[in-house]
């Protein structure tokens, strides 16, 4: 079974600052890894998506790569802002018929 | 439509009531999924739709939860005699195919068991 993890659980930093998001998987045959943020009572909301045969996805101040391989990926948040608050999961599907989500990590950006 | 659309948004029934959840994918997308989130807890996989195809029902906690998916579009997530630990808020996604495509989530439904 695909087990995804995404550390850290909580992120603080100051308005301004880059950050990096980690999540990492199990089961290397996925058929693509996809970001999403989730605001507090909300539902999710798509950032990136990543195929298997990429390695990076840019959208704006968001960067995510892919390292299938490994197991791996990241999401480069640029210049963080207030409004980046919220709590961030990344997902895959493989060969079965559901998504795996990771834990998440809530951030939180300070003016 | 725009976006996946589920209704009601916000639901609260007494614990042995039956309760009906709707979702309205995007249209044109075949695939469709229903998660739950508890309080603090992470996403939980409920059942999956694809096309005309039998569902994925896998997920599903306990024999109170069925759901079906009409024509191919709408969706409903059925829950018989609710009890306390259904409450949560559950999220409704839909996308072009399985596997390899962007999907797209609802604004969820949040139930609550008094």
């Amino acid at each position: 079974k695909q087990e995804v993890t995404q550390i850290p659980a909580a992120l603080s930093v100051p308005e301004g600052e880059n950050l990096v998001l980690n999540c990492s998987f199990t089961d290397s045959a996925i058929y693509n890894l996809q970001w999403f943020r989730q605001d507090p009572g909300k539902g999710l909301t798509s950032l990136l998506l990543i195929q298997s045969s990429q390695r990076e996805q840019t959208s704006g101040r968001l960067n995510a790569s892919l390292d299938k391989s490994s197991g791996r990926s990241t999401l480069y948040i640029a210049a963080s802002q207030p409004g980046d608050s919220a709590t961030y999961l990344c997902a895959v599907p493989n060969t079965g018929n559901q998504f795996y989500f990771g834990t998440g990590t809530s951030l939180t950006v300070i003016p | 439509g725009a976006g996946v659309s589920q209704s009601p948004s916000n639901k609260v029934t007494e614990k042995g009531k039956d309760v009906e959840l709707r979702c309205d994918p995007i249209s044109g997308h075949t695939a469709l999924y229903w998660y739950r989130q508890s309080l603090g807890q992470g996403l939980e996989f409920l059942i999956y739709f694809q096309g005309n195809s039998a569902p994925d029902k896998s997920g599903l906690p306990s024999d109170r939860f069925s759901a079906e998916r009409t024509g191919g579009s709408v969706s409903t997530l059925t829950i018989q005699r609710t009890q306390q630990e259904d409450s949560a808020v559950y999220l409704c996604a839909s996308s072009l195919a399985r596997g390899n495509t962007e999907a797209f989530f609802g604004q969820g439904t949040r139930l609550t068991v008094v």
